[in-house]
């Protein structure tokens, strides 16, 4: 089976431009998860998708927002960027099954590198 | 509230020793705990997890971990490092109860030497 994969890669950006971040979970994969890792504040957890439906969000800033498709394929989305958005985003999938709470492990892609100048 | 502690920011151990990183946890219902790995330029890589049952839960690569309840912590042990055990290493917490979300810790890095 393939792993989770993320597109772009790398994307570099200017103060106030947007972004839109690509990935695609493991197949048959519902759940999708994304996070926010930096040096200082470690890994945050941004939101979490299953079914298209947000079942969790952390605590960030409404400029940060996110989708899943019917597909299970899910992006996120940032407007207004800030130097302190750089960072390495990193998306999750799981195969939760939409019932109860979740003790299945994530699959992590490699990541999607942002830096905005 | 969910968090997780990851007490050493590096640890430092010589190849084919024992090496134990520490992670404590604290969540309001019962607790779902991975530890995941990540090296260079990578995303993490899961490596065990705790559910229920055997306090001690066996995993990839030779790694293995021990949930205690009473100290609300789950180390990952192995019984002889590696170099190439060098990465850096994650702890997590789900709490059971529905609706809450994966709580990582800061990540502790390990450095085995040769």
């Amino acid at each position: 089976k393939a792993g989770v994969t993320q597109t772009p890669r790398y994307l570099i950006k200017t103060r106030g431009q947007q972004v839109t971040l690509s990935c695609s979970p493991i197949s048959g994969h519902r759940s999708v998860s994304w996070y926010q890792q930096t040096p200082g504040q470690g890994l945050q957890f941004l939101f979490e998708y299953f079914s298209e439906t947000q079942r969790n969000k952390g605590n960030f800033p409404g400029r940060f927002s996110g989708r899943q498709f019917s597909n299970s394929r899910s992006e996120m989305n940032v407007s207004t960027l800030e130097l302190g958005d750089s960072a390495l985003y990193l998306c999750a999938s799981s195969p939760y099954l939409g019932s109860g709470s979740s003790y299945n492990e994530q699959f992590f892609g490699p990541g999607t590198r942002l830096t905005v100048l | 509230a969910q968090s997780v502690a990851q007490p050493e920011d590096q640890v430092n151990v010589a190849e084919g020793n024992p090496l134990t990183v520490k992670c404590t946890y604290s969540v309001s219902g019962n607790p779902y705990l991975f530890w995941y790995v990540q090296y260079p330029n990578r995303g993490l890589q899961f490596l065990l997890k705790y559910i229920t049952g055997d306090n001690l839960v066996k995993g990839s690569y030779g790694f293995e971990a021990e949930f205690n309840k009473s100290q609300t912590s789950f180390h990952l042990k192995k019984p002889s490092a590696l170099v190439s055990d060098s990465a850096l290493y994650f702890c997590a917490v789900r709490d059971s109860n529905y609706g809450q979300n994966f709580v990582f810790g800061p990540g502790t890095r390990l450095s085995v030497l040769p």
